[in-house]
C-alpha cells in the first residue's frame, strides 16, 4: 500500500465515450502527476500539478483533461479517445517540486485502459 | 528522443551475488536521478535516489553510483534476493521535468 489509489483499476472504453480516471493520495503531498505507460515504452509523463496549479502540459491531446479540485485528488477526463490511447496510466504524487527528497514519486497501481 | 536509456532489457543473476542495473542519459541539465522498482500489477516504488552533485549513495543493501562525465548511473544491489526480482527502472529529472527509461527485468535465481 503506498498511499495512492487509483478507480478504476481496468477500463474499457469506445471512441465515443466519456469517463473519467480518478487518483487519490492520502499522504500528505502536494504534488501530483499523470503518467501514461504504453507497451515497450517508457513512462511519459502528461501532466503536473503543484497546489492544484497545473505546471506541467506535456504537449497532451485535448482529449485527455485533467483536474485537480484539491491536492489529494487527481482526474483525468477522457473522451473521443483513439485505440493508440491504450495505456496504462499512472498517477504520482510527491511533497513537493524542489529538488532533492521532494522529488521522490509515489505512484499508485495504474488504471489500464482500452479503446475500442 | 529518449533521453533516459536502459539498454539491458532483463538480467538474471545467482542469490547472494551482485547485481548490477545500468542506465545512460543524454541530458546534462539533470540534476536529480531515482532509481524505481516494479511488481506485476503495481505501481513503481521509489528505491533510491541521487543528486546530481554526488557520485554515489548508498541505502543499504543498495548503492547507486553516478558518472556524471559518461552520462551514467548504474544500481549495485549487494547480496541480490528472490524478492529483489522485478523491473527497475531508473529516471532523471530536470525542472519540474521527469523522465524514465523502459525498464529493466531483474530475475534473482534461489
Amino acid at each position: 500500500e503506498t498511499g495512492v489509489t487509483q478507480t478504476p483499476r481496468h477500463l474499457v472504453m469506445g471512441m465515443t465515450n466519456k469517463k473519467s480516471l480518478k487518483c487519490e493520495q492520502h499522504l500528505g503531498h502536494n504534488a501530483m502527476y499523470w503518467y501514461k505507460q504504453s507497451a515497450k515504452k517508457p513512462l511519459e509523463l502528461m501532466f503536473v500539478y503543484n497546489f492544484k496549479e497545473q505546471t506541467e502540459n506535456n504537449s497532451v491531446p485535448s482529449r485527455f483533461s485533467p483536474e485537480c479540485p484539491n491536492s489529494s485528488h487527481l482526474f483525468l477526463h477522457l473522451h473521443t479517445l483513439q485505440p493508440e490511447d491504450s495505456a496504462l496510466y499512472l498517477c504520482a504524487s510527491s511533497q513537493g517540486l524542489a529538488g532533492g527528497p521532494a522529488y521522490e514519486q509515489y505512484f499508485g497501481p495504474g488504471t489500464r485502459l482500452t479503446v475500442t | 528522443d529518449q533521453q533516459v536509456k536502459q539498454n539491458s532489457p532483463s538480467l538474471s543473476v545467482q542469490e547472494g551475488r551482485i547485481s548490477i542495473l545500468n542506465c545512460d542519459y543524454t541530458n546534462s541539465m539533470f540534476d536529480y536521478f531515482l532509481w524505481y522498482k516494479k511488481y506485476p500489477a503495481e505501481g513503481p516504488t521509489f528505491l533510491i535516489s541521487i543528486s546530481s552533485i554526488k557520485d554515489k549513495n548508498e541505502d543499504g543493501r543498495f548503492t547507486v553510483f553516478l558518472n556524471k562525465s559518461a552520462k551514467h548511473l548504474s544500481l549495485h544491489i549487494v547480496p541480490s534476493q528472490p524478492g529483489d526480482s522485478a523491473v527497475y527502472f531508473c529516471a532523471a529529472s530536470t525542472g519540474n521535468q521527469f523522465y524514465f527509461g523502459t525498464g529493466t527485468s531483474l530475475t534473482v535465481i534461489p
